[in-house]
């Protein structure tokens, strides 16, 4: 297993702004995963990001808008930049503990005024 | 390309009643198939996953899933419904192209259980 710790939890932030969200795991892993979950919907993935290389986006997401780091093996942040309120969702951070089995942080709930 | 699709976005029940939770995937390999579930302002815990050995995988809290290739289905179901298990359910996929880590959510099924 995993416990992952996300910061913030939450937070209301105005256009034009931008956010980093933390991520931090409780153990070393090859691989972290960022989703969003815009309100009332499912997951999407954003981006895999190893330690050492910058991260692959999915379709739909670009690394100006959605800078992410992985400086250890241990952490991760994500920046939403430049922030409208089609940004307002929660961010969630996963990281893959055995053949798929993905272990979630609590997300940050962001809010674009 | 992989999908999954989840029939109903709400489902009700009683307490005590059988739950079930449908789940159709698209496929074009043998898939990995997962079921999550969030509660209220939670992050998605892991509640069991099939990897293509027995086809009926059971999980934690009691639910238990089959897979069943013919029908491309993987249903969620519980024998009785506790108040506790009111949340929102999320189907996933994985046929590995991606690595089977990358997983397809489908937009996933509320579940109330009432008294």
């Amino acid at each position: 297993s995993a416990v992952i710790s996300q910061k913030p939890s939450r937070d209301i932030c105005q256009r034009g702004t931008s956010l980093t969200i933390q991520c931090q795991v409780d153990s070393q892993v090859t691989m972290m995963f960022w989703y969003r979950q815009q309100p009332g919907q499912s997951l999407t993935l954003i981006a895999t990001a190893n330690q050492g290389s910058e991260a692959t986006y999915e379709s739909g997401f670009v690394i100006d808008k959605f800078p992410i780091s992985r400086p250890n093996l241990t952490f991760s942040t994500l920046t939403v930049s430049n922030m409208s309120p089609e940004d307002s969702s929660i961010y969630l951070c996963s990281v893959d503990v055995r053949q798929g089995e993905l272990f979630f942080g609590e997300g940050s709930r962001l809010t674009v005024l | 390309a992989q999908s999954v699709t989840q029939l109903g976005s709400h489902v009700s029940v009683s307490e005590g009643a059988l739950v079930l939770l449908r789940c159709n995937y698209s496929s074009s390999v043998p898939p990995y198939l997962f079921w999550y579930v969030q509660y209220p302002n939670q992050g998605l815990q892991l509640l069991l996953k099939y990897t293509s050995a027995a086809t009926l995988v059971k999980g934690i809290n009691g639910f238990e899933a089959e897979f069943k290739k013919s029908e491309t289905s993987f249903h969620l179901t519980k024998p009785s419904a506790h108040m506790s298990d009111a949340a929102e359910y999320f189907c996933a996929v994985s046929d590995g192209s991606g690595g089977y880590n990358k997983l397809i959510f489908g937009a996933g099924t509320r579940l109330a259980v009432h008294p």
